[in-house]
């Protein structure tokens, strides 16, 4: 079966410091791959998706950029966070274009 | 732009009552999803409807869409206390892409034991 993994759970980083999140999944070839940011008690706004390796489209410009350097790893990074990165950060990934299956989710606190 | 939004934001109902929730989108889509986010936790997907599809249904749920009006409802039956959670619709960016989904600020179900 497939699974989704993120870490860290929790992240408390100061305003300028570097950020990378990781998201894995297992038990499927070539996913689509995607990065939700949810703010308190919003819904999800898209940030980056990925149809295959070294391919990345972005929806919103901003101050994060993502990667993904194997079929079924997906990273978001900063060079230098901000106050408005704080958020609920989501990984999903998807086959084709049905349901999308979401990992458990990163809290940053930027303080 | 963001294409669901959930009609009420909040509902509170009681344990056995039915709680339904309303979905308006703006664009053509060849497929709605509805997803459930219990707090603070990552969303599960509860059943996706495809445009050509009026009604579908997984055990308490049952699901609606109206292309012409650009709208789909989620019923949940017999509703259990583990029922509390915020309750998403989403549909693809450009009505079928592989290029994410846009979800609405959803609506938060409360159900009194």
């Amino acid at each position: 079966s497939q699974t989704i993994h993120q870490w860290p759970a929790t992240l408390v980083q100061p305003v300028g410091s570097p950020l990378s999140l990781e998201c894995t999944v297992e038990g499927t070839s070539n996913p689509n791959l995607y990065w939700y940011r949810q703010a308190a008690g919003r819904g999800l706004q898209l940030l980056f998706y990925s149809v295959g390796i070294g391919q990345i489209s972005s929806e919103v410009p901003q101050n994060l950029s993502a990667s993904r350097p194997q079929d079924r790893q997906f990273i978001l990074s900063s060079k230098k966070l901000l106050l408005s990165d704080s958020g609920f950060y989501l990984c999903a990934w998807s086959v084709g274009t049905r349901e999308q299956y979401f990992g458990p989710g990163t809290r940053l606190t930027v303080t | 732009s963001q294409q669901g939004e959930e009609d009420p934001q909040a509902l509170s109902i009681q344990e056995g009552e039915n709680a339904t929730m309303n979905c308006s989108y703006k664009t053509s889509i060849n497929n709605l999803q509805w997803y459930r986010q219990n707090s603070g936790r990552g969303l599960v997907h509860l059943i996706l409807i495809r445009s050509n599809e009026r009604e579908k249904h997984s055990g308490r749920l049952r699901v609606t869409l109206d292309t012409s009006k650009k709208s789909s409802s989620l019923l949940i039956t017999a509703s259990r206390a583990a029922d509390t959670a915020s309750y998403f619709c989403a549909a693809p960016y450009s009505g079928g892409g592989a290029d994410g989904l846009t979800f609405g600020k959803g609506t938060h179900l409360i159900i009194q034991p």
